[in-house]
């Protein structure tokens, strides 16, 4: 079936420090791959997303590249800021009209200044 | 727009209690879904919508009934509520064209004792 695995959380970083969050998923065909954001106490927001292999989603400085080889869909940034606190989940997307998604059980990240 | 709206914010039920969830979205979306997070488990697809009167199951549907009589409006019911059923639920709808991106609603806070 399709799923899609994170790394453990939480992850603790001091402001300024380098990002990584891992994604990797098993999906039948060829998904569409997202990053969602969720600050506390809100819903979900689209962080950045690829439809193709070797595609590169970017926004607010994070960055991630579908990896079809690696079936990976790793989340960057280089340089974390307080305001970055939050959940990250990894997605995909399957359904007969593309409409659903399979989320990750999401990854707390706490910044520190 | 107001995007994609739920009501209640925060409701508490007890055991057998049946309610209503309302979700409502005014950007003339065609794809509309129910999700429920619980710590640890990331998002679950409950139920999910690709167009007025028409309904499909996710990954937890069990205790849970949809309809879709309108493209604007999606509620979903619980018939006899359980505790398993303490949630955060977030609706979110979708264009059938473009980009996909999927439009959270901020979510609604269901305990039920």
């Amino acid at each position: 079936g399709n799923s899609v695995t994170q790394m453990e959380g939480p992850v603790t970083l001091s402001e300024e420090a380098f990002l990584t969050i891992n994604c990797t998923y098993t999906a039948t065909g060829y998904p569409s791959l997202f990053w969602y954001v969720q600050y506390p106490g809100e819903g979900l927001q689209l962080l950045l997303k690829a439809t193709k292999a070797d595609d590169k989603g970017s926004n607010k400085g994070f960055e991630a590249t579908y990896r079809k080889e690696t079936t990976s869909f790793h989340l960057e940034k280089g340089s974390v800021q307080v305001s970055d606190s939050a959940v990250y989940f990894c997605a995909l997307r399957i359904g007969q009209a593309g409409t659903a998604l399979i989320f990750g059980k999401g990854t707390t990240l706490s910044v520190s200044s | 727009n107001a995007g994609v709206t739920q009501t209640p914010k925060f409701q508490v039920l007890k055991t057998g209690q049946s309610m209503t969830l309302q979700c409502a979205q005014d950007m003339n979306h065609e794809y509309m879904s129910w999700y429920r997070q619980d710590p640890g488990m990331g998002l679950r697809l409950i139920h999910y919508s690709v167009g007025a009167g028409i309904t499909d199951q996710g990954e937890v549907p069990n205790g849970y009934n949809v309809s879709r009589s309108t493209t604007e409006d999606f509620p979903l019911r619980l018939l006899s509520a359980a505790p398993s059923q303490t949630s955060v639920y977030f609706c979110a709808s979708t264009p059938a064209s473009g980009s996909y991106e999927q439009y959270f609603g901020p979510g609604t806070r269901l305990t039920v004792t």
